[in-house]
Order: structure tokens, then sequence, then C-alpha cells
């Protein structure tokens, strides 16, 4: 069946470090593959997505790049803030099946 | 305009105890899906209703496990009987469309359910 796997946390960074969250998937056919945010005391947020192979997804200075080959939408930025700490997780939809699954979660503490 | 909102946000009950959960979505969406998240987590799919009609309900892990949402707005999700590993948070997210374009989920901030 369908499933997500994502890099265990906790991730810890410097502000202005280099972050990448890695993530692959199982899937029949071809999935949309998201990765969500959920900020401390808040609810899920989408924070980008990608319909189709070699799209890129990206927001808020975050970027995801849907790789079938090997089956992977990697999580990156470039600079982190400390407003970035929070838990990240990836997503698909696919088979048919409207229902997301997810990945575990990674936390990210990004420390001044 | 407003969010998805679910009431209560949170809820302790005892062992065995009956307990609904309760989700209103965006207004004029018509997808609305039940999640659940365990401590240490990713959320996992319960039900998702098209309109009216519960159009995948094969994450339910039992029959204790039952939801609705009868005029296609508002949805419940009901557990009898509780267990103490049914304590986790329960997510609710909307989208306009089930399909296409506007399938975006919209997630509320969730009802966390502690059985004792």
């Amino acid at each position: 069946g369908n499933s997500v796997t994502q890099m265990e946390g906790p991730v810890t960074l410097s502000e202005e470090a280099f972050l990448t969250i890695n993530c692959t998937y199982t899937a029949t056919g071809y999935p949309s593959l998201f990765w969500y945010v959920q900020y401390p005391g808040e609810g899920l947020q989408l924070l980008l997505k990608a319909t189709k192979a070699d799209d890129k997804g990206s927001n808020k200075g975050f970027e995801a790049t849907y790789r079938k080959e090997t089956t992977s939408f990697h999580l990156e930025k470039g600079s982190v803030q400390v407003s970035d700490s929070a838990v990240y997780f990836c997503a698909l939809r696919g088979g048919g099946y409207n229902k997301l699954i997810f990945g575990a979660g990674t936390r990210l503490a990004v420390h001044p | 305009g407003a969010g998805v909102s679910q009431t209560p946000s949170n809820k302790v009950t005892e062992k065995g105890k009956y307990v609904e959960l309760r989700c209103d979505p965006i207004s004029g969406h018509t997808a609305l899906y039940w999640y659940r998240q365990s401590l240490g987590q990713g959320p996992e799919f319960l039900i998702y209703f098209q309109g009216t009609g519960a159009a995948d309900d094969s994450g339910l892990p039992n029959d204790r496990f039952f939801a609705v949402r009868p005029e296609g707005s508002v949805s419940t999700l009901k557990i009898q009987r509780t267990e103490r590993g049914d304590s986790a948070v329960y997510l609710c997210a909307s989208s306009q469309q089930a399909t296409g374009i506007y399938n975006e989920q919209f997630f509320g901030p969730g009802t966390r359910l502690t059985v004792l």
C-alpha cells in the first residue's frame, strides 16, 4: 500500500543554517505530494505541494522537488529562522483515493 | 472567512464511556475528512464524506467508531465504549471539492481526547 517515510527528528539547527528534511514514498500510480507544517499550538497548514514528476513546490523560502526516479520529496530551505521551529509532515495523496497519507513528522528546532 | 472549527478542544472521559466530537467545516466545502493523530505520529485517515455520504470509511479502526454528516455540513465523530488506546488528537479537514484543483484540505485545530 501507499506509505511515506521521513527522517526522524528532532533536527536542531542554528539560525541561518541550511535545512534538509528527507522524505521518500511508496505509491501506485502518480500521487500528489505535500509538506504540511504544525507550529506550536496551531493546526496543520499546507506548506507546499507538487502534483507531478519534476514539479517544484515552494513557499516561504522552502522548496521540494518531486523526484519520481528516487521516489523522494525532500524539503529544503537555504537559511532557517527561529520562527521556522515546528513539526513538518510529508504526505501523499494518490492511488485513486482522496485521503492523505502522512509520515511520522520531523520536529525542527532553530536556535538563535 | 472562518476556518475549520472543532469542539470541544479537549475532552477527558473514562474508559467505557461514549463521546461525540464535532467538526464545522469551511462554509461551502463539500468534502470532509477525519484523521486521528497519536502522540509522536502523523495523522492517520479515518473517514471521508462527500456531501452527506461516507465515500471512504476504510480507516475506521472498528465498529466502536462511527461518523455522520446528515446535512452535508457539520460532522460528528462518535466513539462508543471508549478505550485508553483511543486517546489521541482527532483532526477534521475540509476541502471545496474532493478532486480537481480545489481539493486542498484545510485542517481544524483538533480535539484532544483523553481516556482515563
